[in-house]
């Protein structure tokens, strides 16, 4: 009974690809989130959702483009990758008062 | 501008000895504060979360952390560390905006036999 699940945890693509990171959540919550952690671990948001509504977009590239189908799912779709978005790739969800829980990352390699 | 320093990248302390991560940040309005812990190749756990009252907050795992408005720190403790508390620790700062997470730098906790 996971609470925030990812898939697939592991990717490996060549440059210029287009990939799709999928998440879901069983915890009821209404807003979702997509974070970065570069190779340096630093962890940085892109994106946020609110009842399937985007409410964050922290300077993302637009090859980057999320979206929610409904409230327990946010997708993230990649286009054209490059080397620079190898990174690890967060989702994670909350309710009220930022508790923010998270998944456990896939990890995308670009070749 | 909303940061989060972490002054420690790593940290190496024996079993059974005490611990402290630090943590500072910069925000402008009320801080809700959290550290999280990540072992590796793992996805983040909350450890503790500081909303408002008590500025000493107990957490999951033995940890507490303590939150100083006047030194704009929320610094971490644990007063016997197990070989199994070997992970990165993030401090997060959050507030308004959405439930946005600002956080830190990330250290990195060994633990000697």
């Amino acid at each position: 009974d996971t609470a925030v699940s990812q898939t697939p945890k592991y990717l490996v693509t060549q440059m210029g690809n287009d990939k799709s990171i999928k998440c879901e959540q069983n915890l009821g919550h209404d807003t979702m989130y997509w974070y970065k952690q570069d190779s340096k671990k630093f962890l940085k948001i892109m994106f946020s959702y609110n009842n399937k509504e985007l409410i964050i977009n922290e300077t993302v590239p637009n090859r980057f483009s999320p979206k929610s189908p409904d409230k327990a799912h946010l997708n993230l779709h990649i286009n054209s990758l490059e080397l620079g978005d190898s990174a690890v790739y967060f989702c994670a969800s909350s309710q009220v008062s930022y508790e923010q829980y998270f998944g456990p990352g896939t990890r995308l390699t670009v070749t | 501008a909303q940061s989060v320093t972490q002054p420690d990248i790593h940290i190496t302390v024996s079993e059974g000895a005490s611990l402290e991560l630090r943590c500072n940040y910069s925000y402008g309005a009320t801080p809700y504060l959290f550290w999280y812990v990540q072992s590796p190749g793992q996805g983040l756990q909350l450890l503790l979360k500081y909303f408002s009252g008590d500025t000493l907050v107990q957490g999951i795992k033995g940890f507490e952390a303590e939150f100083k408005r006047s030194q704009s720190s929320f610094n971490l403790r644990k007063p016997s560390v197990h070989w199994s508390d070997a992970a990165e620790y993030f401090c997060a700062v959050g507030g308004a905006q959405g439930g946005k997470l600002i956080f830190g730098q990330g250290t990195e906790l060994s633990v000697k036999p």
